[in-house]
């Protein structure tokens, strides 16, 4: 499993409400990655860091932020929910060397999150 | 642009019997290609990849991919269909624009193995 961990695993929370969900990872990886999945979309990315400090947007970053303070963890930022913002979240870490072509993603258990 | 296409949204097959999940890639590159799964209520775990070395390349849990460049496509096969083998399956195509290796992901096949 890569060492990923998510938390919560599931949230329901209401429209307007800020939300923060954590990624934690254990094997000192430099990328990371936040993923939203919705039927018939496959899973596409809102926001990824490639380190402290380091981030960037995705395809689908409109209403998410992101922080990274350490290596560990990758936080995810809903400042005021949405219900088009529920979704499964999941959250990845790149293996890999840098320029190695053949570098993997590995996902986190997913935090399934309703926004009422 | 990178894209895949999954080209059956649900399969359907009977326990022991051959699978066959297809997909079609777009790229301007030699892709890299991955197949994932995930089982209901579950994260996902990677299958395979294809990073241009053989072109028949072999996954967990008998699951092979051939990479047909002629045809653009990178199809999911095994031999025998297990029950346990019931689950969606993604075809990924790793981004070359820019950094950060992104993925695009493709609509998923959710594949049902019966009796």
């Amino acid at each position: 499993d890569a060492g990923i961990t998510q938390s919560p695993r599931h949230k329901v929370t209401e429209t307007g409400t800020p939300v923060t969900l954590r990624c934690h990872q254990t094997e000192n990886h430099r990328y990371m990655y936040w993923y939203r999945q919705d039927p018939g979309h496959g899973l596409r990315l809102i926001h990824y860091s490639y380190g402290v400090k380091d981030t960037d947007k995705g395809e689908v970053s409109d209403g998410y932020s992101v922080s990274r303070s350490k290596t560990e963890d990758f936080l995810l930022t809903l400042e005021s929910a949405t219900s088009s913002q529920t979704s499964v979240y999941f959250c990845a870490i790149k293996s890999g060397l840098a320029g190695d072509s053949s570098d993997t993603q590995y996902f986190g258990p997913g935090t399934r999150l309703t926004v009422l | 642009a990178q894209s895949v296409t999954q080209l059956d949204s649900h399969v359907s097959v009977s326990e022991g019997t051959p699978v066959l999940l297809r997909c079609n890639y777009s790229s301007s590159y030699s892709p890299s290609l991955f197949w994932y799964v995930q089982h209901p209520n579950k994260g996902l775990q990677l299958l395979l990849k294809y990073t241009s070395a053989a072109t028949l390349v072999k996954g967990i849990n008998g699951f092979e991919a051939e990479f047909k460049k002629s045809e653009t496509s990178f199809h999911l096969t095994k031999p025998s269909a297990h029950m346990s083998d019931a689950a969606e399956y993604f075809c990924v195509v790793r981004r070359v624009t820019g950094g950060g290796n992104k993925l695009t992901f493709g609509t998923g096949t959710q594949l049902k193995v019966e009796l």
